[in-house]
């Protein structure tokens, strides 16, 4: 089976870093995926990583270790758009998607 | 706008009726999958097609679920006899064989009275 744990809510101040990790346990892991979700609308693609190392893609970082099963997220310079659900995915057998619950992100004045 | 489409965004039925949606996926993808959400949760899996071919259906999907992707383009996933925990968005997502990122639709949020 899957498992997907992540921080159910994270709260920080507009300009500072925050870090979002998860950590998974699947069956023929074949990448990790994080998405971001705003109130009511479809989850938008962030970052894709199946080697271990650090992804950087403008202000955000996505991290993974294989041998540990986990990985995070960094949101850099944060804005109030950024204020959103954080969802971690782990692609299992055949590329199927497992989602952890979701990190809230609160991003303040 | 070539994106995936889904229809209808909003769909409130009474217990027992039965309810159908649709997904068009962006045009040259030939994986199309059905996820559910509920609040507060992360999607959860139901089934994925490539091209026509459904290739998984998860434990979720009772056998009042059902879903085609007749000529390998748009899908529809038809819930029958509707209760009210199938209250859901209904995600569609499409990507363009297995190992490439999945790009969601807007949802169709499935209310039961």
């Amino acid at each position: 089976g899957q498992n997907i744990d992540q921080p159910t809510e994270m709260t920080a101040t507009e300009g500072a870093i925050v870090q979002i990790n998860c950590t998974y346990q699947t069956s023929g892991f074949n990448g990790l995926f994080w998405y971001q979700q705003h109130a009511g609308e479809a989850p938008t693609f962030l970052s894709y990583n199946v080697l271990d190392g650090l992804e950087e893609k403008g202000r955000f970082s996505s991290f993974l270790s294989r041998s540990k099963g986990y990985s995070y997220l960094l949101l850099k310079e944060l804005q109030m758009k950024d204020s959103a659900s954080y969802l971690c995915a782990a692609g299992g057998n055949d590329y199927k998607l497992s989602f952890g619950a979701g990190t809230t992100v609160t991003v303040r004045a | 706008d070539t994106g995936v489409s889904q229809d209808p965004r909003h769909k409130i039925t009474k217990r027992g009726q039965n309810v159908t949606f649709r997904c068009d996926p962006i045009s040259e993808h030939n994986r199309l999958y059905w996820y559910r959400q509920t609040l507060g949760q992360g999607p959860e899996f139901l089934t994925y097609f490539q091209n026509e071919a459904q290739l998984e259906k998860s434990r979720l999907l009772s056998d009042r679920f059902s879903a085609e992707r007749p000529k390998g383009s748009f899908s529809t996933l038809e819930i029958q006899r509707t209760e009210q925990g199938d209250s859901a968005m209904y995600l569609c997502a499409s990507s363009l064989g297995g190992r490439n990122e999945q790009f969601f639709g807007p949802g169709t949020r499935l209310t039961v009275l």
